[in-house]
């Protein structure tokens, strides 16, 4: 089981450029999300998933967008990079099934430049 | 408005001796709060949670207590060693969502 995995560990973007941002998990979670942390804060939520073909904003989805075709697969769209999007970005995953104690399962993180 | 706060950024303690870190809230409708650990680039790695419905919950040297009354949260690390050094993260799941609110992180060192 490798849980949940991320690519890129590391960007650099000029102002303007375009990237995706893949996460895969491998656990068979329905529930997937994206955050970003940035120095001295807490994770903030950007977008989410509650099942393959269903997407939700969170706290902070402006500059972001996602698609979730596969139960697998929640890849982050960053269009027009801008300077404000320099961050760490995580991925997790999660059951809620029954028994679960609600923990999400991370990814490694991709740190994210924007210059 | 943050509806969960972790006051103290950092905390150091001897290695053998309890750690205690600190979480508060303001949301009742929270029923799930949950405990990360995170080391330097890597992801946050969950470590221990407790429904709104009990007082305590116990696994191995780490013990997490919820005063709901007082909308107060602690975790406890006993005895504390050096591979405890590490970033806890307070989370907060909302009831009736597939949300969870995060503090912004105690910066735990143990000392040998």
């Amino acid at each position: 089981n490798a849980g949940v995995t991320q690519t890129p560990k590391f960007r650099i973007l000029k102002i303007g450029q375009s990237m995706t941002l893949q996460c895969t998990q491998d656990m068979n979670h329905n529930y997937m999300y994206w955050y970003r942390q940035d120095p001295g804060m807490g994770l903030k939520l950007i977008y989410y998933s509650v099942g393959a073909g269903i997407t939700d904003k969170g706290e902070v989805p402006n500059g972001y967008n996602v698609s979730r075709s596969t139960t697998e697969d929640f890849p982050l769209r960053l269009e027009l990079a801008a300077p404000s999007q320099t961050s760490v970005y995580f991925c997790a995953s999660s059951s809620h099934s029954g028994g679960s104690s609600y923990e999400q399962y991370f990814g490694p993180g991709t740190r994210l430049t924007v210059t | 408005d943050q509806q969960v706060k972790q006051n103290s950024p950092s905390l150091s303690v001897q290695e053998g001796r309890i750690s205690i870190l600190n979480c508060d809230y303001t949301n009742s409708m929270f029923d799930y709060f949950l405990w990360y650990k995170k080391y330097p680039a890597e992801g946050p790695t969950f470590l221990i949670s407790i429904s709104s419905i009990k007082d305590k919950n116990e696994d191995g040297r780490f013990t997490v207590f919820l005063n709901k009354s007082a909308k107060h949260l602690s975790l406890h690390i006993v005895p504390s060693q050096p591979g405890d050094s590490a970033v806890y993260f307070c989370a907060a799941h909302t009831a009736g969502t597939y949300k969870y609110i995060f503090g912004t992180g105690t910066r735990l060192k143990v000392l040998a």
